[in-house]
């Protein structure tokens, strides 16, 4: 089957420490996005990817880091910088940036206590 | 800066009656797209318009794109159970992200 998996579904951290969020596609996808979603609210655009190896910065790209070092993988590290981490975090795919339909990851809701 | 709006935030429908949301761009869309999201779902792509005027419909809903290209609508006919969730809007802009609407959340009337 094709399509995005994100993992854990839920993930607990403790306030300081960083934490890697995992993404991989199989749709052969170029472009790939990290969007943030709090409750009630629409997504923001943390961090996009055209290509490997490269990546630009989204809306809110403070306190977070991204790789792209294979075409099927974007993970995304909260760090401790990033003031308030907990949030749901969403994982897409298109075939280009330009435009095209994105296709969603289940999502990754974690809590910082 | 570049922004999509969409109204309104929530509608509040008994089943079996119609519901609209709307989406209005500061600027001249490429193209718009839909997507839902159910409660603790993911966005799921529903559909893309392009030209001008241009209107769609899937069974009971109905999209279309206005003449200018800054607006957008969805409806959706008799509602059920199953439409329950968030209709987000997006548009693609120049630096080819895309911008969402703050979404309409649908919620049917017990």
């Amino acid at each position: 089957d094709g399509g995005i998996t994100q993992s854990p579904k839920y993930l607990f951290r403790k306030e300081g420490q960083n934490v890697t969020l995992s993404c991989e596609q199989n749709l052969n996808h170029d472009a790939m996005y990290w969007y943030r979603q709090d409750p009630g609210q629409g997504l923001r655009l943390i961090y996009y990817s055209q290509i490997v190896n490269d990546f630009q910065k989204g809306d809110i790209a403070e306190g977070y880091s991204v790789s792209r070092e294979k075409k099927e993988s974007f993970p995304l590290t909260v760090t401790s910088a990033q003031k308030n981490p907990t949030a749901f975090y969403l994982c897409a795919s298109s075939m280009y940036v330009s435009g095209y339909e994105q296709y969603f990851g289940p999502g990754t809701r974690l809590t910082v206590t | 800066g570049q922004q999509v709006m969409q109204i309104p935030q929530y509608q509040h429908v008994q089943e079996g009656e119609d519901f609209t949301t709307y989406c209005n761009s500061s600027t001249t869309l490429s193209n718009i797209q839909w997507y839902k999201q159910r409660p603790g779902g993911h966005p799921v792509f529903l559909i893309q318009l392009v030209k001008s005027g241009e209107v769609k419909k899937q069974k009971r809903l109905t999209f279309q794109f206005g003449e200018a290209k800054k607006n957008s609508s969805l409806h959706i006919t008799a509602t059920q159970t199953t439409d329950v969730g968030t209709y987000f809007c997006a548009g693609p802009f120049s630096n080819y992200q895309l911008i969402w609407g703050a979404g309409t959340k649908l919620i049917i009337k017990p």
